[in-house]
């Protein structure tokens, strides 16, 4: 069965610094990957996916991942962060006709 | 806007009662997810169902059930509540195939009093 793991709970940063949240998965098999936020009173909503291809994908809102299959991870990234990024982020991992896993989410509180 | 409509938004109801979760999938999408997300569990898949079957199940209690009706909608009957059934569920919906991204709603919040 696959797993997923976010390290960091919590990632406190200030206001227009550059920000990643790591995202490490386990499968046999290989797997589609995807990172979801979070804001406040909201549901989930897709930022980006890694289907194939580029290992570097872009997403909206200025965030991007790079998918690294030896090290097995999904870290995603931005540049410099604003106030409205404040949010759980979480990853997903989804093996070819499996299920869905989430990681267990973290919480990015941006410092102005 | 996601596409997928949840009902209601919020349920307020008392231990052993029975509740009953709405969710319209996004126009065309045959997939519809239910996911259970508390503080203490984190999001935990419930149950997946494809053009009306049954396709997966996760941690639901069999104190849960689901059906996806011939329009594509889906319910989640929630009995027998107990305190710790209070969480947010969450319905999302995908287009066919594991590489298709899950599409959610905005969740009900259920409170158990």
């Amino acid at each position: 069965a696959q797993s997923v793991t976010q390290l960091d709970s919590q990632v406190p940063v200030f206001e227009e610094a550059p920000v990643e949240l790591r995202c490490n998965y386990s499968s046999s098999v290989s797997v589609y990957l995807f990172w979801y936020v979070q804001y406040p009173n909201q549901g989930l909503q897709l930022l980006l996916k890694y289907l194939s291809g580029s290992t570097l994908v872009k997403g909206i809102n200025g965030f991007e991942a790079e998918f690294n299959k030896s090290q097995t991870s999904f870290h995603l990234r931005k540049p410099s962060v604003h106030i409205s990024d404040t949010a759980e982020y979480f990853c997903a991992v989804r093996p070819k006709n499996e299920k869905l896993t989430f990681g267990t989410g973290t919480r990015l509180t941006i410092i102005p | 806007d996601s596409g997928v409509t949840q009902t209601p938004k919020h349920l307020i109801t008392a231990t052993g009662q029975r509740v009953t979760l709405r969710c319209s999938p996004r126009s065309g999408d045959l997939s519809v997810y239910w996911y259970q997300q508390s503080l203490d569990q984190g999001l935990q898949f419930l149950i997946q169902y494809y053009n009306g079957e049954e396709r997966a199940k996760g941690n639901i209690l069999e104190r849960f059930s689901a059906q996806q009706f011939p329009d594509l909608h889906s319910e989640l009957n929630l009995s027998s509540l107990e305190l710790g059934d209070s969480a947010l569920y969450f319905c999302a919906s995908s287009a066919t195939g594991s590489n298709q991204p899950q599409h959610f709603g905005d969740g009900t919040r259920l409170s158990i009093l």
